[in-house]
């Protein structure tokens, strides 16, 4: 099993670029999260989808941010125009139904915002 | 809103001393509760859930138990590659799968 995979692991940008952040979810899960991780607030969920449908994304910060999830096996995480404040570990999970909650998570994307 | 609040921040154990991390919570009605073990520059790793207020898991030298407004990660004995973060996180459930996680606790097993 090939885990949760994603997509640059490691990222620097200059101010008001686009940045794009990609994962694929373990094969079968039919949930899918986007968390960030500060030294100051932990880890936060942005957004999660349930069968490729976006079901609450109430932790997005702001408009710059947003997701997406065209088939069961691929999701981005935009952010444009990125802000040195959005420096931080982006981290995708996945989980399925039957798991009890239990969700499974990427190595991360750091992201460095000059 | 679901709170979960980890204790100690930091703790550094020789190795072979046996200790506990808490995870205390406020929740609306918890439907479950996950510890995530977390190496540097990793995603975080499952190592439990629990359902149940008297439940109890254990994988080597970690035992997690469950209260109804705490839970404890005992390590028994523990060596030098324990040494991680280690995150408590709760669900409450109805039908919003989001984990509200803690800020988790950094253990140094020493030599």
């Amino acid at each position: 099993d090939a885990g949760v995979i994603q997509s640059p692991r490691h990222e620097v940008t200059e101010m008001g670029q686009e940045v794009t952040l990609r994962c694929k979810p373990i094969s079968g899960h039919d949930y899918l999260f986007w968390y960030r991780q500060t030294m100051m607030r932990g880890l936060e969920l942005l957004i999660y989808f349930n069968n490729n449908v976006p079901i609450d994304d109430s932790g997005m910060p702001e408009d710059r941010f947003s997701a997406k999830m065209p088939n069961a096996s691929f999701s981005t995480l935009k952010i444009q125009p990125s802000e040195p404040r959005d420096s931080a570990v982006y981290f995708c999970a996945s989980g399925w139904t039957a798991s009890g909650n239990t969700i499974y998570f990427g190595e991360g994307s750091w992201l460095t915002v000059v | 809103e679901d709170q979960v609040t980890q204790s100690p921040e930091a703790l550094r154990l020789q190795e072979g001393e046996s200790s506990s991390l808490n995870c205390s919570y406020t929740v609306s009605g918890l439907r479950g509760l996950f510890w995530y073990r977390q190496d540097p520059g990793k995603g975080p790793e499952f190592l439990f859930t629990l359902y149940s207020a008297g439940e109890e898991k254990e994988k080597e030298r970690l035992k997690a138990t469950l209260t109804k407004k705490e839970s404890f990660l005992h390590i028994t004995a523990p060596k030098p590659e324990d040494s991680a973060t280690y995150l408590c996180a709760v669900w409450s459930g109805g039908s919003n799968y989001k984990l509200t996680f803690g800020k988790g606790t950094l253990l140094t097993v020493n030599p």
